[in-house]
């Protein structure tokens, strides 16, 4: 069975602090991705990864950055948390050929920023 | 640019049929999605249509035209567990999926 697995499903942070949003996919897939979901709004996509090493900037990089050293992890990281931060942020991964476009998600880190 | 529309939320009854609409305005396209969200959970794909046309899945549907700009999900025998958000996305031209807000689907006994 196919596992995108996110480290937590629940954060609470501070103005300032920096934080790490793990992800991991068991499925041998290439790309990666990181959204984020708030109502009312369709997901953004922050950044992805065609490949280790790899990353390319979404539609909202501004005060994200990730980091891919092995192909089934993919890192999302607040440098310095901002209340306008808080949203689910969700992962993904898939087949580098994404011609039918399915993504693989996980379950969705939910951060809260005080 | 990125325009992609869905209703914000929709109510139906156990055991009967809704269609849940999407239009979508782009220059480049390369295919159509729907994925369904529990509360709480990862969207799961549902659906994918690149031809103009209806392709059936079960008790799920989804329809495309591309000259319309216009995608449709059916859903017929709604069950409770068929309450959630569903998730229309068309894949544009850089081969990124542009992403509605979601339809929130409530089943009523």
């Amino acid at each position: 069975d196919v596992k995108v697995t996110q480290s937590s499903r629940y954060l609470v942070k501070r103005t300032g602090e920096k934080v790490f949003l793990e992800c991991v996919q068991d499925m041998d897939h290439e790309n990666m991705f990181w959204y984020r979901q708030d109502p009312g709004l369709g997901l953004r996509l922050i950044y992805f990864s065609y490949d280790v090493k790899m990353k390319e900037k979404g539609d909202i990089p501004e005060g994200y950055s990730v980091s891919r050293e092995k192909k089934e992890r993919f890192s999302l990281i607040l440098e310095s948390a901002s209340t306008n931060q808080t949203s689910m942020y969700l992962c993904a991964s898939s087949f580098r050929e994404m011609v039918t476009g399915e993504l693989f998600f996980g379950e969705g880190s939910r951060l809260t920023v005080l | 640019g990125q325009n992609i529309d869905q209703p914000t939320e929709m109510t139906a009854t156990e055991g009967a049929i809704v269609q849940i609409n999407c239009t979508y305005q782009t220059s480049g396209f390369n295919g159509l999605f729907w994925y369904q969200q529990h509360a709480g959970e990862a969207p799961t794909f549902l659906s994918y249509n690149v031809l103009d046309g209806l392709e059936e899945k079960g008790r799920f549907s989804s329809f495309l035209s591309r000259s319309k700009g216009y995608s449709y999900l059916l859903l017929k025998e709604l069950q409770m567990k068929d309450s959630a958000s569903y998730l229309c996305a068309y894949m544009d031209s850089n081969y990124q999926l542009i992403w509605g807000a979601g339809t929130k689907l409530i089943i009523k006994p």
